[in-house]
């Protein structure tokens, strides 16, 4: 069974930093690949971050480039977001979801509460 | 960005009722490899997104067969066939072709 699971999420002061962490099982990981979706509270679904099966390639949206990195570990079949410089405008429940394009499978998505 | 819009954004449905959810893009989702990549998801409430239709019509495993996707280009629809109470949430299509991918607003299906 494919399993993502998110961790790191939390409440972060604004320009503050955190890590999130994307445990997958269940599926060969450095197949595929993955990517991270928010979705801000009672609003709709938007892509963040991309990263390609070997991590050789990466894209983000306009919002967060320069700001926010994707990474992975397919030895710990682990998908990474780290993210920097957060406003409120980045409080939203981060969803990791399989690729390719249209995510398949979602986790069940962490909370980042970007708040003074 | 490629904008994703959806019509209508609310949907009252009456049970064991068709329903349809259209969605246009701002631009062809036709991509340099033949393929159109037009998803349709859904998201109950308290729920993370499910994904439906994949590549316009293609009904992912376990969906019921009331759900069909169609469309080509920039213009697509969701139908159910015959709404059940199990169908009440949020739809969304989404575009695969050109990043980043972009969803649309959303619509929001309940019971009558």
């Amino acid at each position: 069974e494919v399993q993502l699971v998110e961790s790191g999420g939390g409440l972060v002061q604004p320009g503050g930093s955190l890590r999130l962490s994307c445990a997958a099982s269940g599926f060969i990981f450095s197949n595929y690949p993955m990517h991270w979706v928010r979705q801000a509270p009672g609003t709709g679904l938007e892509y963040v971050s991309t990263i390609t099966s070997d991590g050789g390639n990466t894209y983000y949206t306009n919002s967060v480039r320069g700001r926010f990195t994707v990474s992975r570990d397919n030895f710990k079949n682990t998908l990474y977001l780290q993210m920097g410089s957060l406003s409120t405008e980045d409080t939203a429940v981060y969803y990791c979801a399989r690729g390719p394009r249209a995510a398949d499978y979602w986790g069940q998505g962490t909370l980042v509460t970007v708040s003074s | 960005d490629v904008v994703m819009t959806q019509s209508p954004l609310s949907l009252p449905v009456t049970l064991g009722q068709p329903a349809s959810i259209s969605c246009w893009s701002s631009q062809s989702l036709v991509d340099s490899d033949g393929s159109t990549y037009l998803a349709w998801f859904q998201q109950r409430p308290g729920q993370s997104p499910r994904r439906l239709i994949y590549k316009v019509s293609n009904r992912d495993s376990g969906v019921p067969d009331r759900f069909s996707g169609s469309g080509s280009g920039t213009d697509f629809t969701l139908k159910i066939s015959r709404v059940e109470a199990e169908d009440v949430g949020l739809y969304y299509c989404m575009q695969g072709t050109h990043w980043p991918y972009t969803f649309g607003q959303g619509t929001k299906l309940e019971i009558k």
